[in-house]
Protein backbone atom coordinates (compact mmCIF):
# COMPACT_ATOMS: atom_id res chain seq x y z
CA UNK A 1 0.00 0.00 0.00
CA UNK A 2 1.14 3.79 -1.14
CA UNK A 3 1.78 5.42 2.09
CA UNK A 4 3.73 7.81 4.06
CA UNK A 5 4.26 7.06 7.83
CA UNK A 6 4.87 9.39 10.26
CA UNK A 7 6.45 8.73 13.95
CA UNK A 8 5.91 9.80 16.82
CA UNK A 9 1.83 10.01 16.56
CA UNK A 10 1.70 11.82 19.46
CA UNK A 11 4.72 13.52 21.60
CA UNK A 12 4.40 15.27 24.84
CA UNK A 13 8.17 16.75 25.75
CA UNK A 14 9.76 19.47 27.33
CA UNK A 15 11.69 22.56 26.47
CA UNK A 16 14.98 22.09 25.05
CA UNK A 17 14.94 18.58 24.51
CA UNK A 18 16.20 17.44 21.34
CA UNK A 19 13.20 15.14 19.30
CA UNK A 20 12.92 13.93 15.63
CA UNK A 21 9.76 13.16 14.16
CA UNK A 22 10.86 10.22 11.24
CA UNK A 23 8.92 10.48 7.80
CA UNK A 24 9.04 7.69 4.81
CA UNK A 25 7.41 7.09 2.19
CA UNK A 26 7.70 3.73 -0.09
CA UNK A 27 6.49 5.13 -3.87
CA UNK A 28 10.28 6.16 -4.62
CA UNK A 29 9.06 10.33 -4.61
CA UNK A 30 11.32 12.79 -5.32
CA UNK A 31 9.80 15.63 -3.84
CA UNK A 32 9.03 15.57 -0.03
CA UNK A 33 8.24 18.34 2.21
CA UNK A 34 6.98 19.39 6.14
CA UNK A 35 4.64 21.23 7.07
CA UNK A 36 2.92 22.72 10.22
CA UNK A 37 -0.74 23.44 10.56
CA UNK A 38 -1.87 26.18 13.23
CA UNK A 39 -5.18 27.56 14.15
CA UNK A 40 -5.88 30.67 12.36
CA UNK A 41 -2.59 30.19 9.95
CA UNK A 42 -3.06 27.33 8.12
CA UNK A 43 -0.94 24.78 6.56
CA UNK A 44 2.66 26.17 6.60
CA UNK A 45 5.87 24.51 4.74
CA UNK A 46 8.73 23.93 6.96
CA UNK A 47 11.19 22.34 4.90
CA UNK A 48 11.31 20.39 1.63
CA UNK A 49 13.43 18.67 -0.67
CA UNK A 50 13.90 18.07 -3.98
CA UNK A 51 15.47 15.06 -4.12
CA UNK A 52 18.51 13.21 -1.97
CA UNK A 53 21.12 15.46 -1.00
CA UNK A 54 18.91 18.29 -1.88
CA UNK A 55 16.41 20.44 0.92
CA UNK A 56 15.82 24.31 1.01
CA UNK A 57 13.23 26.30 3.28
CA UNK A 58 9.80 26.77 3.14
CA UNK A 59 8.41 29.56 5.09
CA UNK A 60 8.84 28.98 8.38
CA UNK A 61 12.11 27.19 8.88
CA UNK A 62 13.41 29.14 11.90
CA UNK A 63 13.89 26.41 14.55
CA UNK A 64 14.08 23.10 12.65
CA UNK A 65 16.51 21.00 10.50
CA UNK A 66 16.11 18.05 8.02
CA UNK A 67 18.10 15.66 6.25
CA UNK A 68 17.68 13.81 2.88
CA UNK A 69 20.72 10.90 2.99
CA UNK A 70 18.01 8.32 1.19
CA UNK A 71 15.12 9.20 -1.00
CA UNK A 72 12.67 7.27 1.25
CA UNK A 73 13.32 9.63 4.59
CA UNK A 74 13.33 12.75 5.26
CA UNK A 75 13.39 13.60 8.99
CA UNK A 76 12.02 16.63 10.62
CA UNK A 77 14.70 17.51 13.30
CA UNK A 78 13.85 20.09 16.35
CA UNK A 79 17.56 20.82 18.16
CA UNK A 80 15.97 22.85 21.08
CA UNK A 81 12.26 22.72 20.77
CA UNK A 82 10.10 25.54 22.06
CA UNK A 83 6.57 26.12 23.14
CA UNK A 84 5.73 27.84 20.52
CA UNK A 85 6.87 24.98 18.34
CA UNK A 86 3.88 23.06 19.71
CA UNK A 87 2.17 22.32 16.63
CA UNK A 88 0.34 19.38 14.60
CA UNK A 89 2.84 18.44 12.04
CA UNK A 90 2.31 16.36 8.71
CA UNK A 91 5.03 15.28 6.29
CA UNK A 92 4.21 14.66 2.43
CA UNK A 93 5.37 13.68 -1.04
CA UNK A 94 4.55 13.77 -4.55
CA UNK A 95 6.27 12.29 -7.60
CA UNK A 96 6.51 14.98 -9.75
CA UNK A 97 7.27 18.22 -7.54
CA UNK A 98 5.34 21.06 -5.99
CA UNK A 99 3.01 21.46 -9.01
CA UNK A 100 1.42 17.81 -8.45
CA UNK A 101 -0.71 16.46 -5.54
CA UNK A 102 1.07 15.79 -2.42
CA UNK A 103 0.62 12.26 -0.25
CA UNK A 104 0.49 13.20 3.07
CA UNK A 105 1.33 11.38 6.09
CA UNK A 106 -1.61 11.40 9.37
CA UNK A 107 0.37 13.90 11.39
CA UNK A 108 2.43 14.01 14.77
CA UNK A 109 0.96 16.37 17.03
CA UNK A 110 4.09 17.72 19.10
CA UNK A 111 3.63 19.47 21.98
CA UNK A 112 6.77 21.19 24.06
CA UNK A 113 5.81 21.76 27.21
CA UNK B 1 4.93 35.91 -2.60
CA UNK B 2 1.80 34.06 -3.71
CA UNK B 3 -0.83 34.24 -1.33
CA UNK B 4 -4.02 31.58 -1.34
CA UNK B 5 -7.33 32.65 0.07
CA UNK B 6 -10.14 30.76 0.85
CA UNK B 7 -13.70 31.68 1.57
CA UNK B 8 -16.06 31.59 3.84
CA UNK B 9 -13.58 30.94 6.40
CA UNK B 10 -16.46 28.47 7.94
CA UNK B 11 -19.70 26.95 6.80
CA UNK B 12 -22.72 25.52 8.45
CA UNK B 13 -25.29 23.99 6.60
CA UNK B 14 -28.28 21.85 6.19
CA UNK B 15 -28.09 18.26 5.48
CA UNK B 16 -28.47 18.07 1.29
CA UNK B 17 -28.30 21.23 0.70
CA UNK B 18 -25.33 22.63 -1.60
CA UNK B 19 -22.74 24.71 -1.00
CA UNK B 20 -19.85 26.81 -2.54
CA UNK B 21 -16.11 27.15 -1.66
CA UNK B 22 -13.68 29.45 -2.77
CA UNK B 23 -9.85 29.81 -3.53
CA UNK B 24 -8.34 32.88 -5.11
CA UNK B 25 -4.66 33.43 -6.01
CA UNK B 26 -2.84 36.54 -5.66
CA UNK B 27 -0.75 35.31 -9.06
CA UNK B 28 -1.34 32.45 -12.11
CA UNK B 29 -2.06 29.21 -10.79
CA UNK B 30 -0.08 26.74 -12.35
CA UNK B 31 -1.92 24.01 -10.61
CA UNK B 32 -4.74 24.20 -8.22
CA UNK B 33 -5.58 20.84 -5.75
CA UNK B 34 -8.30 20.36 -3.29
CA UNK B 35 -7.61 18.46 -0.10
CA UNK B 36 -10.18 17.16 2.46
CA UNK B 37 -9.23 16.78 6.09
CA UNK B 38 -11.32 15.23 8.88
CA UNK B 39 -10.51 17.14 12.28
CA UNK B 40 -7.03 16.39 13.58
CA UNK B 41 -5.80 13.68 10.73
CA UNK B 42 -4.09 13.83 7.43
CA UNK B 43 -4.81 15.61 4.38
CA UNK B 44 -7.21 13.49 1.67
CA UNK B 45 -6.10 14.78 -2.16
CA UNK B 46 -9.87 15.75 -3.80
CA UNK B 47 -8.59 16.91 -7.32
CA UNK B 48 -6.19 18.88 -9.20
CA UNK B 49 -6.84 21.60 -11.87
CA UNK B 50 -4.64 23.09 -14.20
CA UNK B 51 -6.49 24.47 -17.45
CA UNK B 52 -8.27 27.70 -17.41
CA UNK B 53 -12.03 26.27 -17.19
CA UNK B 54 -11.34 23.30 -16.24
CA UNK B 55 -14.06 21.95 -14.48
CA UNK B 56 -13.53 18.31 -12.54
CA UNK B 57 -16.32 16.05 -10.30
CA UNK B 58 -16.10 13.48 -7.92
CA UNK B 59 -18.89 11.85 -6.63
CA UNK B 60 -21.35 14.92 -5.38
CA UNK B 61 -18.15 16.80 -5.82
CA UNK B 62 -17.11 19.78 -8.61
CA UNK B 63 -14.02 21.80 -8.69
CA UNK B 64 -13.73 24.63 -11.32
CA UNK B 65 -11.18 26.63 -12.14
CA UNK B 66 -11.32 30.18 -13.65
CA UNK B 67 -10.24 30.80 -17.16
CA UNK B 68 -7.72 33.29 -15.55
CA UNK B 69 -6.51 30.79 -13.62
CA UNK B 70 -6.56 32.81 -10.81
CA UNK B 71 -9.90 31.27 -8.44
CA UNK B 72 -11.12 28.21 -8.24
CA UNK B 73 -14.56 26.97 -6.82
CA UNK B 74 -15.68 24.00 -5.00
CA UNK B 75 -19.09 22.99 -5.21
CA UNK B 76 -21.08 20.13 -2.78
CA UNK B 77 -24.41 18.71 -4.40
CA UNK B 78 -26.87 18.20 -2.00
CA UNK B 79 -24.22 17.37 1.25
CA UNK B 80 -24.64 14.89 3.14
CA UNK B 81 -22.67 14.27 6.74
CA UNK B 82 -19.86 12.93 5.46
CA UNK B 83 -19.00 15.61 3.82
CA UNK B 84 -18.17 17.39 7.20
CA UNK B 85 -14.39 18.53 7.81
CA UNK B 86 -12.08 20.79 6.79
CA UNK B 87 -11.34 21.77 2.87
CA UNK B 88 -7.98 23.37 1.92
CA UNK B 89 -6.55 24.15 -1.36
CA UNK B 90 -3.31 24.25 -2.35
CA UNK B 91 -0.80 25.55 -5.12
CA UNK B 92 2.89 24.92 -6.18
CA UNK B 93 4.63 28.27 -6.23
CA UNK B 94 7.80 27.29 -8.02
CA UNK B 95 9.78 25.07 -5.63
CA UNK B 96 7.55 25.73 -2.88
CA UNK B 97 3.85 24.77 -1.63
CA UNK B 98 0.99 27.41 -0.38
CA UNK B 99 -2.05 26.48 1.39
CA UNK B 100 -4.83 28.64 1.81
CA UNK B 101 -6.13 28.35 5.89
CA UNK B 102 -8.84 25.95 5.05
CA UNK B 103 -12.97 25.90 5.18
CA UNK B 104 -14.55 24.46 7.94
CA UNK B 105 -17.86 22.76 6.53
CA UNK B 106 -20.26 21.68 9.22
CA UNK B 107 -23.42 19.63 8.56
CA UNK B 108 -26.74 19.65 10.64
CA UNK B 109 -28.99 16.85 10.28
Amino acid sequence: EAQVTQNPRYLITVTGKKLTVTCSQNMNHEYMSWYRQDPGLGLRQIYYSMNVEVTDKGDVPEGYKVSRKEKRNFPLILESPSPNQTSLYFCASSFGGSYQPQHFGDGTRLSIL
Amino acid sequence: SQELEQSPQSLIVQEGKNLTINCTSSKTLYGLYWYKQKYGEGLIFLMMLQKGGEEKSHEKITAKLDEKKQQSSLHITASQPSHAGIYLCGAGSYDKIIFGKGTRLHILP
